[in-house]
């Protein structure tokens, strides 16, 4: 069974500090994409990363794929409190049918 | 910017009736699916749908779930007979390939 494991689950820092958020496996996936979800509504898409040692800039978030692609992190430069929400991070089972595993989840609480 | 929709946002039914989730995927996208997510749990896929046919479905979705594409825009979810533990959030997403685009979502307490 393929599983994604997000660390921390829960974080908390103040407004203009870096972080890193982790997603591992022990399984390969051929991409990983990362969500943000409000409470009560749908993830919504921040990025994918398909390439081994892929890393893709989004303003101050910075989404790296290992090189083995079992592992991705997130890491947000200068964190503001528009930033807190759940992250989330998926990849694509081994069945090829679009089937997209979860990890558990992120919490970041961005304090002014 | 094109978006997937989701109808009732909210629904709330008596344990055994029918209930039936509606999504309009993004409009020029093949990929559906229906996945769900229990008050505090991981979003957990239930079914995907391609070409008019399921094309994985997982565990959760045994006899008492169904898909359809009724006609070119709405996707459909039915639940035949609800029970107290289907009672989550549920997501419709789309895709053109490998990138899902989740909607809203529909909370379904069953009581």
């Amino acid at each position: 069974t393929q599983l994604l494991e997000q660390s921390p689950q829960f974080l908390s820092i103040q407004e203009g500090e870096n972080l890193t958020v982790y997603c591992n496996s022990s399984s390969v996936f051929s991409s990983l994409q990362w969500y943000r979800q409000e409470p009560g509504e749908g993830p919504v898409l921040l990025v994918t990363v398909v390439t081994g040692g892929e890393v893709k800039k989004l303003k101050r978030l910075t989404f790296q794929f290992g090189d083995a692609r079992k592992d991705s992190s997130l890491h947000i430069t200068a964190a503001q409190p528009g930033d807190t929400g759940l992250y989330l991070c998926a990849g694509y089972g081994s069945s090829n049918t679009g089937k997209l595993i979860f990890g558990q989840g992120t919490t970041l609480q961005v304090k002014p | 910017e094109p978006e997937v929709t989701q109808t009732p946002s909210h629904q709330v039914t008596q344990m055994g009736q029918e209930v039936i989730l509606r999504c309009v995927p993004i409009s020029n996208h093949l990929y559906f699916y229906w996945y769900r997510q229990i008050l505090g749990q991981k979003v957990e896929f239930l079914v995907s749908f391609y070409n008019n046919e399921i094309s994985e479905k997982s565990e959760i979705f045994d006899d008492q779930f169904s898909v359809e594409r009724p006609d070119g825009s709405n996707f459909t979810l039915k639940i035949r007979s609800t029970k107290l533990e289907d009672s989550a959030m549920y997501f419709c997403a789309s895709s053109e390939e490998y990138e899902q685009f989740f909607g809203p979502g529909t909370r379904l307490t069953v009581l």
